[in-house]
């Protein structure tokens, strides 16, 4: 059973620019979450997709969107970067999807950072 | 809104000595419970995970959490600890009939000396 992939491992970007992250979900899961992990600090959540569609947002501004494609693998895509946006980016795919409390397995993360 | 609380951003132990990890949530309505750990450079492993079933949950590498709801803890322990589980260690609650999405604490870092 593959586990959860992102991709890139690590990445360098300057103030303003966009940036695109990817995260293949582990096998039989459906849907994806979203974790941003600043230095020294908690994973906090960004969003969750289920089939397709976001199933819930964290206290994260517009410029934060996402996909999620019909083989439940998904983008994390920030736009407009900021400094603070220089973080771990964790995915992380469970089984189900509203309501439910399967347990989520987390990707390695790809490492941003903004200058 | 939920949060979680961990106590101790850095306990440090000997190598065969216990491993106490303090956590405590806020939520009146007990909610899902998780331990994750992260080791440097990597993603979260689950160690263990408590839904409403036994108030003592084991998990792997032999940790294990006991919920306790009068006290709104679920604090981790090892009876003896190996160098390698030097880590990080989140607790994290998800609030039922919520997404599922998963608000963590800020961590603590689990230093083991020889």
């Amino acid at each position: 059973e593959t586990g959860v992939t992102q991709s890139p491992t690590h990445l360098i970007k300057t103030r303003g620019q966009q940036v695109t992250l990817r995260c293949s979900s582990q096998s039989g899961h459906n849907t994806v979450s979203w974790y941003q992990q600043a230095l020294g600090q908690g994973p906090q959540f960004i969003f969750q997709y289920y089939r397709e569609e976001e199933n819930g947002r964290g206290n994260f501004p517009p410029r934060f969107s996402g996909l999620q494609f019909p083989n439940y693998s998904s983008e994390l895509n920030v736009n407009a970067l900021e400094l603070d946006d220089s973080a771990l980016y964790l995915c992380a795919s469970s089984r189900g999807g509203a309501g439910t409390q399967e347990t989520q397995y987390f990707g390695p993360g790809t490492r941003l950072l903004v200058l | 809104a939920q949060s979680v609380t961990q106590l101790g951003s850095h306990v440090s132990v000997s190598e065969g000595a216990l491993v106490l990890l303090r956590c405590n949530y806020s939520s009146s309505v007990p909610p899902y419970l998780f331990w994750y750990v992260q080791y440097p450079n990597q993603g979260l492993q689950l160690l263990l995970k408590y839904t409403s079933a036994a108030t003592l949950v084991k998990g792997i590498n032999g940790f294990e959490a006991e919920f306790k709801k009068s006290e709104t803890s679920f604090h981790l322990t090892k009876p003896s600890a190996h160098m390698s589980d030097a880590a990080e260690y989140f607790c994290a609650v998800s609030d039922r009939g919520s997404q599922g999405n998963l608000i963590f604490g800020k961590g603590t870092k689990l230093s083991v000396k020889p």
